[in-house]
């Protein structure tokens, strides 16, 4: 069964620390993932995709299959990170997205 | 360019009734999906519409229904609501091939007493 999990609901960490949110997935085939993010007041909205391999707004992402793991890390956290963060999934169709539960991200001046 | 827009805000309504939510895509964007987001949950995938065909299900019961019209606006209805219909319902819309990049709608808030 497709099934994407995060398993921190809150994280915590000081301004200039290193961040990472968990994320795994289930699925049968091969995936696309995708980060999204919603900041306060403001509707969701897609932050990265594996297949990019960009760097946005100093957030990285690695796809590991064997561990079934998709990751967001940043090396110095930032106040304005501070936001709600959702993993997904799709098939390479995009017909169907499935979201995590998401993890709450707070910096702490 | 006013993004993807949902219509209403707000709705109360009772066990039993039906509704219907409308959103309008973004400007250039073909291809609308619905997503139901419980209180501390994620948004879940209910349908997917494109050249007003449903082009994916999710794992929702037939009461829940839609419709894309030639202008690519689409419409959410729910038959016999249940206290546990009650969600912010989420549009979203992407441009024709660029399925990833979906941009998301404020959202309609739902209420079933």
């Amino acid at each position: 069964a497709q099934r994407v999990t995060q398993p921190e609901k809150l994280l915590s960490v000081f301004k200039g620390a290193p961040v990472e949110l968990k994320c795994n997935y289930s699925y049968s085939g091969s995936p696309e993932l995708f980060w999204y993010v919603q900041y306060s007041r403001q509707r969701l909205q897609l932050l990265l995709r594996h297949i990019s391999r960009e760097s946005i707004k100093g957030f990285t992402a690695d796809l590991n299959k064997g561990e079934t793991s998709f990751h967001l890390k940043k090396p110095f956290a930032q106040e304005e990170d501070s936001a709600m963060y959702y993993c997904a999934l799709s098939g390479h169709s995009g017909n169907q997205f499935y979201f995590g539960t998401g993890t709450s991200l707070t910096v702490i001046p | 360019d006013a993004g993807v827009t949902q219509s209403p805000t707000h709705l109360i309504k009772t066990r039993g009734q039906q509704v219907t939510l409308r959103c309008s895509p973004k400007s250039g964007h073909d291809t609308v999906s619905w997503y139901q987001q419980a209180l501390g949950q994620g948004p879940q995938f209910i349908f997917q519409y494109y050249e007003e065909e449903e082009r994916q299900r999710g794992n929702f019961p037939d009461r829940f229904s839609g419709h894309q019209f030639p202008n690519y606006s689409s419409e959410l209805n729910v038959n016999a609501l249940l206290l546990g219909d009650s969600a912010l319902y989420l549009c979203a819309s992407s441009f024709p091939g660029i399925f990833y990049e979906q941009y998301f709608g404020p959202g309609t808030r739902l209420t079933v007493t």
